[in-house]
């Protein structure tokens, strides 16, 4: 059973803070990681690509992959109100041929 | 370059009627994907083509069907709609399966009374 699996939220923030997002995943050999942000009413908008054990930046934004654990994080520095939005993680699980596995997405909220 | 295109934006079915989503993308991918999203399920695979000439079952692909017109065109049709086809359909494409990242169109948002 190929599974990603993402707390629905909301995780609420003060505007200024970091927001930590989370993101598990079934399968040890899994190789590709991808961050979205969906505004309400929107299209999911790719952010983050990580491929590595290890932190990736990007402005604001930093992954961080733990394969041993089989987990995926997003940091949002300095959160933004404009920043409130679902979060989707999703992982590339094997066969290395099939589609992505999304998760459910995690609700952020960020309070002025 | 317009990415991933869908028409139309908007649908309103009665029960029974057909209709078919288009997608076109110019971004040279190969593969090509239709999720819906319901508030509380995440999105979930209908169908999907790896490469031109393919297509594939995803996790709810009962009342659907599809077609990958060419390379750049991949249509998703209801052939009798039901109240619990009412979704937002989203069309995405990717450079292939697997470990590539996914770029969505604007979807549509389908209602069957």
């Amino acid at each position: 059973q190929k599974e990603v699996e993402q707390n629905s939220g909301p995780l609420s923030v003060p505007e200024g803070a970091i927001a930590s997002l989370n993101c598990t995943y079934s399968d040890r050999v899994s190789q590709s990681f991808f961050w979205y942000r969906q505004y309400s009413g929107k299209s999911p908008e790719l952010i983050m690509s990580i491929y590595s054990n290890g932190d990736k930046e990007d402005g604001r934004f930093t992954a961080q992959l733990n394969k041993a654990s089989q987990y995926v994080s997003l940091l949002i520095r300095d959160s933004q109100p404009s920043d409130s939005a679902t979060y989707l993680c999703a992982v590339n699980i094997p066969p290395g041929n099939t589609p992505l596995v999304f998760g459910k997405g995690t609700r952020l909220s960020v309070i002025a | 370059n317009a990415g991933v295109t869908q028409t139309p934006k908007f649908q309103v079915l009665k029960t029974g009627q057909s209709m078919t989503l288009q997608c076109a993308q110019d971004m040279n991918h190969n593969s090509m994907y239709w999720y819906r999203q319901d508030p509380g399920m995440g999105l979930r695979l209908i169908y999907y083509s790896a490469s031109e000439g393919t297509t594939d079952k995803g996790e709810v692909p009962n009342g659907y069907n599809v077609s990958r017109l060419n390379k750049r065109e991949f249509s998703l049709r209801l052939e009798s709609a039901a109240p619990s086809q009412t979704s937002v359909y989203f069309c995405a494409s990717s450079e292939g399966t697997g470990p590539y990242e996914q770029y969505f169109g604007p979807g549509t948002r389908l209602t069957v009374t």
